[in-house]
């Protein structure tokens, strides 16, 4: 069945340092990558997502990155801060009808001051 | 303002109990899903819709059900509750395919 598997599940850096984290998913007829970040107590909030046809995105400090041949997808964010500290969450879903929204498993980003 | 809003927010209930956690969105999203979630981790599936009438099974869907009578009501009931079911329930909405998902702010349930 549809899997999405997502690389840390936890990850350290220093503020100011850069952060990647890495998604691999299952089914080739995925064509949109959202990624959500999560604040403590809080709920799932879409920071940035990407379509099938575009092979980058960017926005501000965060850009995502989509390689369709081999189904992986990644997340980066640049000059971390402290408020970058969250759970996030990627996840692959179909265009159409008839489908779901499969979530990785999360990464624990933890930005030391 | 639209929304997808969860009640009750925090529940404490006694094992064997029936309750039903509460999920409504006015935005008119066909598709709403049920996900259970300790904090901070993952996120598992437990039940789905892509519209009224239509309902599918989750990863943990095997204690509880879920029905979608209107679109915008997708109430899940746990016919017993136990310890185990202890945890956080989040609701979500997608309108379409391959479109942000809007979760609500979850109902954190205790079973004692």
């Amino acid at each position: 069945g549809e899997n999405v598997e997502q690389h840390p599940s936890t990850l350290s850096v220093q503020e100011g340092d850069s952060a990647v984290i890495k998604c691999t998913y299952s089914d080739s007829a995925s064509n949109y990558f959202p990624w959500y970040k999560q604040e403590l107590g809080k709920r799932p909030q879409l920071i940035i997502d990407i379509r099938s046809n575009v092979g980058e995105k960017k926005d501000q400090r965060i850009a995502v990155t989509l390689n369709k041949t081999a189904k992986h997808f990644s997340l980066h964010i640049t000059e971390t801060q402290p408020e970058d500290s969250a759970v996030y969450f990627c996840a692959a879903s179909i265009r159409g009808g008839g489908f779901k929204t499969i979530f990785g498993a999360g990464t624990r980003l933890f930005v030391k001051a | 303002e639209a929304d997808i809003y969860q009640t009750p927010r925090y529940l404490v209930i006694g094992t064997g109990k029936k309750i039903t956690l509460e999920c409504s969105q006015t935005m008119g999203h066909d598709k709403m899903y049920w996900y259970q979630q300790d904090p901070g981790m993952e996120l598992h599936l437990i039940h789905y819709s892509y519209g009224v009438n239509s309902t599918e099974k989750g990863d943990l869907s095997s204690e509880s059900t879920v029905s979608r009578i209107r679109t915008e009501h997708f109430p899940l009931t746990l016919e017993s509750a136990r310890p185990s079911h202890t945890s956080q329930y989040l609701c979500a909405s997608i309108h379409g395919g391959g479109a942000e998902a809007f979760f609500g702010q979850g109902t954190r349930l205790t079973v004692v």
